[in-house]
């Protein structure tokens, strides 16, 4: 069936750090993938998704490409923010008749000032 | 415009209640998606309905079942509870069902089992 594995959390950073979101997937069709991020006590926002391979998907600062030889699709993003301080899921889709969000466990990043 | 909003945003019921959860999606959204997110884990597919129809279950037992109603509004129904129904309830609605079609998702509806 279809899969994804995020490194686990927390990850902690100081504002203005690099930040780096491992992803990998397993899937048994043609996935389109996401980033989700949910901030506490809300919904899901979507950030980001690509739906090919070496298609890049960016959004608010955070970028992430879809490659198909590593199964991957890390979330990176130059100098994070306090305001980023969330959990981040990573999430594809395949259709099969319909299409269905599968989720990874998800990834709380903490910001400090 | 309105996004998707889900009533109530938080409940408690007691072993073995029943439970009705209500979906409102964007405005010309045809399929509403239910989600169950227990506490430290990504959200797992209950159900997919297109146009009023079920398009796919995911891997819950008999006691959760769910519809849509013409207006695209949909109610997800949780029978016999169980203390591990506690979980946050999130409702995704899209334009349509096919590939790449990015989903919405309200606020949810946490429900705690006591």
């Amino acid at each position: 069936g279809d899969s994804v594995t995020q490194m686990e959390g927390p990850v902690t950073l100081s504002e203005e750090a690099f930040l780096t979101i491992n992803c990998t997937y397993t899937a048994t069709g043609y996935p389109s993938l996401f980033w989700y991020v949910q901030y506490p006590g809300e919904g899901l926002q979507l950030l980001l998704k690509a739906t090919k391979a070496d298609d890049k998907g960016s959004n608010k600062g955070f970028e992430a490409t879809y490659r198909k030889e590593t199964t991957s699709f890390h979330l990176e993003k130059g100098s994070v923010q306090v305001s980023d301080s969330a959990v981040y899921f990573c999430a594809l889709s395949v259709y099969s008749g319909y299409s269905t969000l599968t989720f990874g466990k998800g990834t709380m990043l903490l910001v400090s000032p | 415009d309105a996004g998707v909003t889900q009533s109530p945003t938080h409940l408690i019921k007691t072993r073995g209640q029943q439970v009705t959860l209500r979906c409102s999606p964007i405005s010309g959204h045809k399929s509403v998606s239910w989600y169950q997110q227990v506490l430290g884990q990504g959200p797992q597919f209950i159900f997919q309905y297109y146009e009023k129809e079920e398009r796919g279950r995911g891997n819950f037992p008999d006691r959760f079942s769910a519809r849509q109603f013409p207006n695209y509004s949909s109610e997800l129904n949780v029978n016999a509870l169980l203390l591990g129904d506690s979980a946050l309830y999130l409702c995704a609605s899209s334009p349509r069902t096919g590939g790449n079609t990015e989903a919405f998702f309200g606020q949810g509806t946490r429900l705690t089992v006591v």
